[in-house]
């Protein structure tokens, strides 16, 4: 069975960094063609990719966010570390890791809201 | 402002067919497959069609996907209360280097 659950504060003060935590079980991230992605939404909002990691430490980010992500892994522990710096309030979203095979996401986890407020 | 158009809203009744769009561009669904997510209330999405049209296992066929050009569609066939959700279509952009998603459609079972 594969599971994944996102972990972090729930509120951070604008410009500071949040640091989010992906466990996740039932698969390894050491396996061919395997990557762990970030996603987040905004209250009420679509959805918006953020970050991506490969089984071979090939790392992706969105383009308009590059400067702030950084996405890191620990194949032992089975966990992917999102961080992102200068958070804004408008920031503030439900953030969820997921699996990734190939082009899609098939596994996510439930999500983690964030609050960026002083 | 998403690189992918998708209708804010869609509606039917119990039994009815619904189609939802998902319009984008050449370098995201023309040269890529599509993935459909299907999000319900308070809930993480759920992948619901992938590489275009292919259903993962446990997703009812009464939902279908299919891709033509630069555009993408979704068709729920027999309508159940159920399906009352959030729905997003979803390629990878070659030009972003990265997924994108659409605005998202929100579904109303009248």
């Amino acid at each position: 069975q594969i599971t994944l659950r996102e972990s972090g504060p729930t509120l951070v003060k604008p410009t500071q960094a949040l640091t989010l935590t992906c466990t996740f079980s039932g698969f390894s991230l050491s396996t061919s063609g395997v990557g762990v992605g970030w996603i987040r939404q905004p209250p009420g909002k679509a959805l918006e990719w953020l970050a991506v990691i490969y089984w071979d430490d090939d790392k992706g980010y969105s383009p308009s966010l590059k400067s702030r992500l950084t996405i890191t892994k620990d194949t032992s522990k089975n966990q992917v570390v999102l961080t992102m710096t200068n958070m804004d309030p408008v920031d503030t979203a439900t953030y969820y890791c997921a699996r990734t095979t190939m082009t899609l996401f098939d596994y996510w986890g439930q999500g983690t809201l964030v609050t960026v407020s002083s | 402002q998403s690189v992918l158009t998708q209708p804010p809203s869609a509606s039917g009744t119990p039994g009815q067919r619904v189609t939802i769009s998902c319009s984008g561009s050449s370098s995201n669904i023309g040269s890529n497959v599509v993935n459909w997510y299907q999000q319900l209330p308070g809930t993480a999405p759920k992948l619901l069609i992938y590489s275009n049209n292919q259903r993962p296992s446990g997703v009812p066929d009464r939902f279908s996907g299919s891709k033509s050009g630069t555009s993408a569609s979704l068709v729920i066939s027999g309508l159940q209360s159920e399906d009352e959700a959030d729905y997003y279509c979803a390629p990878w952009d070659d030009s972003l280097n990265g997924w994108v998603f659409g605005g998202g459609t929100k579904l109303t079972v009248l």
